[in-house]
This record gives structure tokens, C-alpha cells and sequence, in this order.
């Protein structure tokens, strides 16, 4: 069974950093791309980011270019995504999802961790 | 950018109705097309993918159809497990997310 494991979320002040991480299990991580996608509070999905399998190819959404940056650990099964220069409209719930094999559609998410940029 | 609007917003029905949820994209994304159901305090579930193809698990009463530009989603028969907010979502070009229908109770 697919089990992804987000974490690292929390209050930051705006401007701040924060470093959130997805733990992958029950398939080969390394044979798929991640995502993260972020849901603000009573709003809908946002796509973020994406990363492939290798880690060779990485993309993000305008709002978080040069801002958000994605990586992954392949040896740890583990997902990042390192945010600096946060802002209030940053706030929401970030989900790590699984491409299925590279096909650009999510078959398998995470629960979420929460970030709140607030002074 | 690739923008996707889903209609209606809200959708009251009552068990047993035929439910059907729009989703027009900007541009044509042929049929990379899939759509999600989430419930209150859960990630999204992954229901129908490439337009029309039914993910693994996911009841047969759920289908998707269209292509192009234009996209539905359908439940033959709701049932009460199935009141929760449904996105679609393109995967085209770069990744794209309707608003969101939320079906509740009549």
C-alpha cells in the first residue's frame, strides 16, 4: 500500500523559511515523479511543483518560482520542498502527491501539512 | 496558461439522482484530463483519469467523458458516501485545477 507522509509545517513569519518533507513507502519512489500541491484555507487546489524520478527535471508554478525550491533523496524515499521568502498568501495546506509512472496525473496523496506565514 | 472552470459551484442532490459536473478547459488538452474527490480533512482521491478511464477501486457508478475542451463527470446513482467537493484537472500542459464542485445534501 502507497503511504505518503508529510511533514515539517508550522508557523513561520513572513519573509521566513521553511523546510517541508514527504516520506514515501510501498512502491519505488525513485520510478516516479512528486508534486506538491497546496490548498488554502476554504479554497481550492493549486499545483506548486514537480519533480521527476531522476530529479532531472523540476518545474513550479509562477507563483513560487524563485521563491520554492524541490528536491528529492531517492536513497531516503523522501520528498522536499524548501520555501523562503515567505508570504501571508503562502498559508494553506501543502499536500506531497505521486505521478502514477510519470503520467502527470496524482494516484496517490498525503494528508497534508499545514503552513501559516503570520506575524 | 491553461485555465479550467467547473460548473455548477454547488450541486444539491439527493440520493439515488444522476449527477453530472462540468469542466471546460481554455485551450484543447485532448484528453489528459482527470478528476478528484475529497472529503473534509483528507487529501484528494484520484476517480477517473485521461477523461475516461476508471481508476482502480473507484465504483463504476463514476465516469468521465469529452475531450478537447469540454468534460463531465458522472455519477449514475449518488450514494451517501459520495457528498464531497470534486476537481478536475488538467495535466496538458503543466497542471491545472478547476475550483471545485461541492455536491451536498437536498
Amino acid at each position: 500500500e502507497v503511504q505518503l507522509l508529510e511533514s515539517g509545517g508550522g508557523l513561520v513569519q513572513p519573509g521566513g523559511s521553511l523546510r517541508l518533507s514527504c516520506t514515501a513507502s510501498g512502491y519505488t519512489f525513485s520510478s516516479c515523479a512528486m508534486t506538491w500541491v497546496r490548498q488554502a484555507p476554504g479554497k481550492g487546489l493549486e499545483w506548486v511543483s514537480t519533480i521527476s524520478g531522476s530529479g532531472g527535471a523540476i518545474y513550479y508554478a509562477d507563483s513560487v518560482k524563485g521563491r520554492f525550491t524541490i528536491s528529492r533523496d531517492n536513497s531516503k524515499n523522501t520528498l522536499y520542498l524548501q520555501m523562503n521568502s515567505l508570504r501571508a498568501e503562502d498559508t494553506a495546506l501543502y499536500y506531497c502527491a505521486k505521478d502514477f509512472l510519470n503520467e502527470a496525473y496524482f494516484d496517490s496523496w498525503g494528508q497534508g501539512t499545514l503552513v501559516s506565514v503570520s506575524s | 496558461d491553461i485555465q479550467m472552470t467547473q460548473s455548477p459551484s454547488t450541486l444539491s442532490a439527493s440520493v439515488g439522482d444522476r449527477v453530472t459536473i462540468t469542466c471546460r478547459a481554455s485551450q484543447s488538452i485532448r484528453n489528459w484530463l482527470a478528476w478528484y474527490q475529497q472529503k473534509p480533512g483528507k487529501g484528494p482521491k484520484l476517480l477517473i483519469y485521461k477523461a475516461s478511464s476508471l481508476e482502480s477501486g473507484v465504483p463504476s457508478r463514476f465516469s468521465g467523458s469529452g475531450s478537447g475542451t469540454e468534460f463531465t463527470l458522472t455519477i449514475s446513482s449518488l450514494q451517501p458516501d459520495d457528498f464531497a467537493i470534486y476537481y478536475c484537472q488538467q495535466y496538458n500542459s503543466y497542471w491545472t485545477f478547476g475550483q471545485g464542485t461541492k455536491v451536498e445534501i437536498k
